[in-house]
């Protein structure tokens, strides 16, 4: 089975300071790797995927998530962080064998809070 | 195109009572539909997964069901409540079409209040 662990619970950056959330994940394969964001109260937004091919992935609002099959990574990072990107932030990941049927496994979850 | 609906969007239920959620999706035949909950502060948990009409796959032990009565219909219930039964309960389903899996899609989500 996958494990995803995302080892910051709480990161406080500045509006306008760059951002980088860890995500290392377990899985004997290559795996389907999300970000999904999820604002106070509400659902969750799919950032980016990653299945296969470059490993540096660009997402919506300016973010961006490198695989790194060696360290069982996938980061996600922003060069230059905004007031509204304060949220809960996913890491997730799914079985590449089945086509993903067997759903998402996710991280705990990182808290963004954005100093101003 | 293809949507997914949830509802209802908050419920607030006594300890003891029924559940029942609903979740549809729309513009796709034979999705995988799965159940995931986010108790207070804590990430999500996977409860159950469809892969077809009657074909239900429980990831973890608790006071839930899930059914799947029709092709795009899937329901979580339970018979009685529990204090624990509390947190955000979201509907998802697979999109793969012609066999090429493109991600999952989330429903808006209830939120469930035991009290």
């Amino acid at each position: 089975a996958q494990s995803v662990t995302q080892p910051d619970i709480h990161i406080t950056v500045s509006e306008g300071a760059s951002l980088e959330l860890r995500c290392n994940y377990s899985y004997g394969a290559t795996p389907y790797l999300f970000w999904y964001v999820q604002s106070p109260g509400q659902g969750l937004q799919l950032l980016l995927k990653y299945f296969s091919g470059d490993t540096l992935v660009q997402g919506i609002k300016g973010f961006e998530a490198e695989f790194k099959r060696s360290q069982s990574s996938f980061n996600l990072r922003k060069p230059s962080v905004h007031w509204s990107d304060a949220a809960e932030y996913f890491c997730a990941v799914a079985a590449y064998s089945g086509g993903g049927a067997d759903g998402l496994t996710f991280g705990k979850g990182t808290h963004l809070i954005i100093q101003p | 195109s293809q949507t997914i609906h949830q509802w209802p969007a908050t419920l607030v239920q006594p300890v003891g009572s029924p559940l029942s959620l609903e979740c549809t999706v729309e513009g796709t035949s034979n999705p995988n539909l799965y159940w995931y909950r986010q108790a207070a502060g804590r990430g999500l948990q996977l409860l159950f997964y469809s892969v077809g009409i009657g074909q239900i796959s429980s990831e973890v032990p608790q006071n839930l069901s899930a059914s799947r009565p029709q092709d795009r219909q899937f329901i979580l219930s339970s018979k009685k409540l529990l204090l624990s039964d509390s947190g955000f309960y979201l509907c998802a389903w697979s999109d793969s079409r012609d066999r090429v899996f493109y991600g999952y899609t989330f429903g808006s989500g209830t939120r469930l209040t035991v009290v």
